[in-house]
């Protein structure tokens, strides 16, 4: 299967501060990628769709200008959580998509104090 | 309607027994089907695909598909106590993905 790695895997910040995660797919070039947070015994949700050359769509209730996500190339996205708040806590995963099919990266846990 | 639901259990079966995983989805034109497994703390990592109706096997997991029916199901023989986990169905549509909140399997001792 597809390789994805993402880094860091777990951040502790002050609240009010900036935080980037990095996902990048390791063997395969990706026309599409997601992002989904996942709170603690709940379900995965997503939070935007990008394809490679355009704008990430964001999902309902999901800030854009909170959450800033750059597909830089087809093996790198980003994901910026601005001025991060306690409420942001949470397991942060990246997945790309690869013959039609989802790999995820082993996913950042976010800590804001 | 969500479009893919799945008994969030738990489902609880003795080691060395066979698991079955269910779950139905609503939108007919789907047309790729998917098991990951999710494992506390982890991202889910990908157990199975499945595109045509039947069965396939892969070791010990066998993904089920009935098109008509609207059902994918997951068979776990000889279940062993690594393989508790969370187990999600998920589908896919022209790079459109739908999970569902997984279903909680425990195997026991």
């Amino acid at each position: 299967g597809a390789v994805v790695s993402q880094h860091p895997s777990r951040v502790i910040c002050k609240s009010g501060t900036s935080v980037k995660i990095e996902c990048r797919s390791l063997d395969f070039q990706a026309t599409t990628m997601f992002w989904y947070r996942q709170f603690p015994k709940k379900s995965l949700m997503l939070m935007a769709t990008s394809n490679e050359g355009s704008k990430a769509t964001y999902e309902q209730g999901v800030e854009k200008d909170k959450f800033l996500i750059n597909h830089a190339s087809l093996t790198l996205s980003t994901l910026t959580v601005t001025s991060a708040h306690p409420e942001d806590s949470s397991f942060y995963i990246c997945s790309f998509t690869w013959a039609d099919t989802q790999y995820f990266g082993p996913g950042t846990r976010l800590t804001v104090l | 309607q969500k479009e893919v639901e799945q008994n969030s259990g738990p489902l609880s079966v003795p080691e060395g027994a066979i698991a079955s995983l269910n779950c139905t989805y609503s939108d007919r034109g789907s047309q790729s089907f998917f098991w990951y497994r999710q494992y506390s703390g982890k991202s889910p990592e990908l157990i199975m695909s499945i595109y045509s109706n039947g069965d396939k096997e892969d070791g010990r997991f066998t993904a089920q598909l009935n098109k008509a029916s609207q059902y994918v199901s997951l068979l776990i023989r000889d279940s062993q106590p690594s393989d508790s986990a969370t187990y999600l169905c998920a589908l896919g549509n022209f790079n459109k993905f739908y999970f569902g909140s997984g279903t909680k399997l425990n195997v026991k001792p």
